[in-house]
């Protein structure tokens, strides 16, 4: 079946630095991935729909700027914090769909727990 | 925008009970997928229900569409410690290709 690869699993990082989170379709091409943020105990809120080749689309209250998309080929796509800080301390999960499956529902990715100290 | 509404937010059952947990959307849907979440992991895709009215059985699982596809419900059958997690409802809106995401139930089976 489909494989959504992300990595890292966990990271921990430094309060005004960069993280960068990989989402990867292993055995699909996938044109448009999701990113999604779970805060504990409660619900995947969608943060923003990758497109490859063009500009990710943000949900209302998203910042763009600190959380950057990039979806530069069918198999990969990336999520980066820019200058983190403890609130986003988070779990971060991507999901695709893999064309033509007959389930038709989306993979997720095994998720990052981001902790921002 | 479309919102779905998910309930109860916590079950606990004992092992044996059944268990049901029920999505009710804003709008009408185009299809309704179910999802597990077990402790620590990641959503699983369970199954997806397109046609108004829908009933899809997968072993112990029964899930239904509503016939105005606005609503749908998870029942498990005698529950077993395997059964727990998060359950979540995501809803597909006609022309959308964005899931939206219930808040889930989290299901407690005590031995």
């Amino acid at each position: 079946g489909a494989v959504v690869s992300q990595h890292p699993s966990r990271v921990i990082c430094k309060s005004g630095t960069s993280v960068k989170i990989e989402c990867r379709s292993l055995d699909f091409q996938a044109t448009t991935m999701f990113w999604y943020r779970q805060f504990p105990k409660q619900s995947l809120m969608l943060m923003a729909t990758s497109n490859e080749g063009s500009k990710a689309t943000y949900e209302q209250g998203v910042e763009k700027d600190k959380f950057l998309i990039n979806h530069a080929s069918l198999t990969l796509s990336t999520l980066t914090v820019t200058s983190a800080h403890p609130e986003d301390s988070s779990f971060y999960i991507c999901s695709a769909r893999a064309p033509g499956t007959v389930s038709y529902g989306y993979t997720f990715g095994s998720g990052t727990r981001l902790t921002v100290v | 925008g479309q919102q779905v509404m998910q309930i109860p937010q916590y079950q606990h059952v004992q092992e044996g009970e059944d268990f049901t947990t029920y999505c009710n959307s804003s709008t009408t849907l185009s299809n309704i997928q179910w999802y597990k979440q077990r402790p620590g992991g990641h959503p699983v895709f369970l199954i997806q229900l397109v046609k108004s009215g829908e009933v899809k059985k997968q072993k112990r699982l029964t899930f239904q569409f509503g016939e105005a596809k606005k609503n749908s419900s998870l029942h498990i059958t005698a529950t077993q410690t395997t059964d727990v997690g998060t359950y979540f409802c995501a809803g597909l809106g006609a022309g959308s290709y964005q899931l939206t995401f219930g808040k889930g139930t989290k299901l407690s089976v005590i031995p």
